[in-house]
C-alpha cells in the first residue's frame, strides 16, 4: 500500500517569496491533516480537511496560508508572503476513519522549508 | 486537553528492553493514550493506542496504570533502529475533530 506523498521534498527560499507544499493521501483516506514542525518541537496542526471541507484550521495563520483539497483527495498547503519564523517541516497526515478515538494517522516524510 | 509529561531523552542498550514512562494525570475517562514516534527526517508512525487495559502488537507493549494517569511504552528488544523521538498524546474526544496534539517527545537513543 503506496504511503502518503509530499513534494518537494526540501525547498530554499527568500523572505517575501510565496512557496506551495503538495500532498497525496493514502487511497480512500477521507481525512487529510497538514502540520508544522518547528526544529525541536513536536508537530503542530495548521489545518484539518474532512473530504474536501474544513475540519479545524483555527491554527492556521490564515493572513499568509491557505491551503485547499479540491476534490476532496490531494491538497496543497501556500505560503504568501514567508516569513523567516516560517522554517519548519510540513508534515501531511491522512487517516481512514472520519471519527472515533481509534483513528489512526498516517505521516508523510515532509517537506523541509527554509527561509533566508 | 488532557497534557502529558515525558522525560526529554533517554538511552537503552541494545538488544534490552527499552521502558518509556508517560504522566498523564489529567486524562478524561473517554480519552485514549496514543504513542507514535518519529525518525530522524521521517514522519511519525503509530506504534500503540490503548484505553484501560494493557495493549499488545508487533511493535511494542503498552502499560496503563489502573487509575489511568500513567503509562509505558515497552519495546522489548531495543535495536538501533528504534532510535528516535517516542510521543505520548492523549487524544482529545472531539467531535469532528480528530487531531492529535504532540508534546516534545522522549529521545531514546539505542547504544550499540
Amino acid at each position: 500500500e503506496a504511503g502518503v506523498a509530499q513534494s518537494p521534498r526540501y525547498k530554499i527560499i527568500e523572505k517575501r517569496q510565496s512557496v506551495a507544499f503538495w500532498c497525496n493521501p493514502i487511497s480512500g483516506h477521507a481525512t487529510l491533516y497538514w502540520y508544522q514542525q518547528i526544529l525541536g518541537q513536536g508537530p503542530k496542526l495548521l489545518i484539518q480537511f474532512q473530504n474536501n471541507g474544513v475540519v479545524d484550521d483555527s491554527q492556521l495563520p490564515k493572513d499568509r496560508f491557505s491551503a485547499e483539497r479540491l476534490k476532496g483527495v490531494d491538497s496543497t498547503l501556500k505560503i504568501q508572503p514567508a516569513k523567516l519564523e516560517d522554517s519548519a517541516v510540513y508534515l501531511c497526515a491522512s487517516s481512514l476513519l472520519k471519527g472515533g478515538d481509534n483513528e489512526k494517522l498516517f505521516f508523510g516524510s515532509g517537506t523541509q522549508l527554509s527561509v533566508l | 486537553d488532557a497534557k502529558t509529561t515525558q522525560p526529554t531523552s533517554m538511552d537503552c542498550a541494545e538488544g534490552r528492553a527499552a521502558n518509556l514512562p508517560c504522566n498523564h494525570s489529567t486524562i478524561s475517562g473517554n480519552e485514549y493514550v496514543y504513542w507514535y514516534r518519529q525518525i530522524h527526517s521521517q514522519g511519525p508512525q503509530y506504534i500503540i493506542h490503548g484505553l484501560k487495559n494493557n495493549e499488545t502488537n508487533e511493535m511494542a507493549s503498552l502499560i496503563i496504570t489502573e487509575d489511568r494517569k500513567s503509562s509505558t511504552l515497552i519495546l522489548p528488544h531495543a535495536t538501533l533502529r528504534d532510535t528516535a523521538v517516542y510521543y505520548c498524546i492523549v487524544r482529545v474526544a472531539s467531535p469532528g475533530a480528530n487531531n492529535l496534539f504532540f508534546g516534545t517527545g522522549t529521545r531514546l537513543t539505542v547504544i550499540p
